[in-house]
């Protein structure tokens, strides 16, 4: 019974480029939230979806990034141009019920942007 | 604003001590309170949680206890043991239909090391 994947686990990038980051939900999990973390931080909100829906995204930046979760396929989380500033642990969570408290954490995927 | 602290970042025990890990925070319209515990270099993972309307909530080896009258939050590890070093965030969650429901509000997160 596999849990959240995410993938890549460590990606470098340099400024500009495009970010990719890929979430697979547990098996039955229609819920996905992605959340980032920076160095000696707690994690911080950035995205609810269900599929083919944003339930919310007061967490986002309003430029350069952007979340789906297609009918098919994982969650994927997109950082265009990135910075340095973007560069921190991404972690992606899913529920079977819409908002639980218990939301399964997937191993992150860590972005270093040069 | 929102936000949910914590007093203390780092903790250490002996392993078979009883630990206590403390969170303050400042919204009083939280509808729920959580922990999460993350080991390094994974995703933080549920231990416990309790409704807003709750004084105490007991899980296996550990116990969650809410004042609301101070707005803390404590964490209570029996018989602590290595495999507890972690660190510990409290989190915050909103009702079901509500508006911010699923979105986590955690905070920064207290560095639990326990010695053998």
């Amino acid at each position: 019974n596999a849990g959240v994947m995410q993938n890549p686990r460590h990606l470098v990038r340099r400024r500009g480029q495009e970010a990719r980051l890929r979430c697979s939900p547990m098996k039955g999990h229609s819920h996905v939230y992605w959340y980032r973390q920076l160095p000696e931080e707690g994690l911080k909100f950035m995205v609810y979806l269900q599929k083919e829906n944003i339930i919310d995204e007061s967490g986002m930046p309003k430029e350069r990034f952007s979340a789906e979760f297609p009918k098919e396929g994982p969650s994927i989380l997109r950082i265009q141009q990135v910075v340095r500033g973007d560069s921190a642990a991404y972690f992606c969570a899913s529920s079977h019920t819409g908002g639980g408290n218990e939301q399964y954490f997937g191993p992150g995927t860590r972005l270093t942007v040069t | 604003g929102e936000s949910v602290g914590l007093h203390l970042p780092t903790l250490s025990v002996q392993e078979g001590d009883n630990s206590i890990i403390n969170c303050a925070y400042s919204n009083s319209a939280s509808d729920y309170f959580i922990w999460y515990k993350q080991e390094s270099g994974k995703g933080p993972q549920f231990i416990i949680d309790i409704r807003s309307n709750m004084d105490k909530r007991q899980g296996q080896r550990v116990t969650v206890l809410l004042n609301k009258t101070v707005k803390h939050l404590s964490l209570q590890i029996a018989a602590t043991q290595p495999g507890d070093s972690a660190v510990y965030f409290c989190a915050e969650n909103k009702e079901a239909g509500g508006t911010s429901y699923g979105k986590l509000t955690f905070g920064q997160g207290t560095i639990l090391t326990v010695h053998p």
